[in-house]
C-alpha cells in the first residue's frame, strides 16, 4: 500500500537558519505529492504541491522537488522565521489508481527560536 | 463562509454514547473527505464522497462509524456506542471537482472528540 515517512521532530532552529525536512514515499503508479502545514490552533493548510517527476513546488519561500528516482519530496527553506513554527505534513495522492484520499506522514514539528 | 466549517469544535462524550459531527464544505465542492487524526500523528483517511455518493469507505474502522451526505453538500459523521479509542480530532476536507485528482483538499479546523 501507499505510505509516507517523515523525519521525526521536533526540529529546533534559530531564526534565519536553513531548513530541511525529509520525506520519502512508497506508492503504486505516479502519485501527486503535497506538503501541508498546521499552525498552532489552526487547521491544515496546503503549502505546496508537485504532480509529476522533477516538478518543483514552491510557496512562501518553501520549496520541494519531486524526485522519482529516490522517491523523495524533501521540504526546504533558505531562511526560517519564528512565524514558520508549525507542524509540517508530507502527503501523497495516488489518484491515478482511483483512490482520491491523501496518505499523510506523521508530521514534523518545527520550532524556530528568535 | 469561505472555508470548510466543522461543528462542534470540541465534543466530550461518555463511553457508549452516540455522537454526530458536522461538516459544511466549501460551496460547490464536489468531493468531501473525512479523516481521523490521533494525537501526534498524521490524519488517516476514513471515507470519501463525490456529491451524495459515498465512493470509498474503506478507512472506517468499524461498523460503529457511519457517514452521510444526503444532498451532496453538508456531511455528518456519526459514531455509535463510542469507545475511548475513538478519541481523536476528526477532520473534514473538500475539493472542487473530480478530475485528475490533483485538486488540493481544503481542510476544516476539525472536531476534537474526547471520550471519557
Amino acid at each position: 500500500g501507499n505510505s509516507v515517512t517523515q523525519m521525526e521532530g521536533p526540529v529546533t532552529l534559530s531564526e534565519e537558519a536553513f531548513l530541511t525536512i525529509n520525506c520519502t514515499y512508497t506508492a503504486t503508479g505516479y502519485p501527486s505529492l503535497f506538503w501541508y502545514v498546521q499552525y498552532p490552533g489552526e487547521g491544515l493548510q496546503l503549502l505546496l504541491k508537485a504532480t509529476k517527476a522533477d516538478d518543483k513546488g514552491s510557496n512562501k519561500g518553501f520549496e520541494a522537488t519531486y524526485r522519482k528516482e529516490t522517491t523523495s519530496f524533501h521540504l526546504e527553506k533558505g531562511s526560517v522565521q519564528v512565524s514558520d513554527s508549525a507542524v509540517y505534513f508530507c502527503a501523497l495522492s495516488a489518484s491515478n489508481t482511483g483512490r482520491r484520499a491523501l496518505t499523510f506522514g506523521s508530521g514534523t514539528r518545527l520550532q524556530v527560536q528568535p | 463562509g469561505a472555508g470548510v466549517s466543522q461543528s462542534p469544535r470540541y465534543k466530550v462524550a461518555k463511553r457508549g454514547q452516540d455522537v454526530a459531527l458536522r461538516c459544511d464544505p466549501i460551496s460547490g465542492h464536489v468531493s468531501l473527505f473525512w479523516y481521523q487524526q490521533a494525537l501526534g500523528q498524521g490524519p488517516e483517511f476514513l471515507t470519501y464522497f463525490q456529491n451524495e455518493a459515498q465512493l470509498d469507505k474503506s478507512g472506517l474502522p468499524s461498523d460503529r462509524f457511519f457517514a452521510e451526505r444526503p444532498e451532496g453538500s453538508v456531511s455528518t459523521l456519526k459514531i455509535q456506542r463510542t469507545q475511548q479509542e475513538d478519541s481523536a480530532v476528526y477532520l473534514c476536507a473538500s475539493s472542487l471537482v473530480e478530475g485528475d485528482g490533483n485538486q488540493p483538499q481544503h481542510f476544516g479546523d476539525g472536531t476534537r472528540l474526547s471520550i471519557l
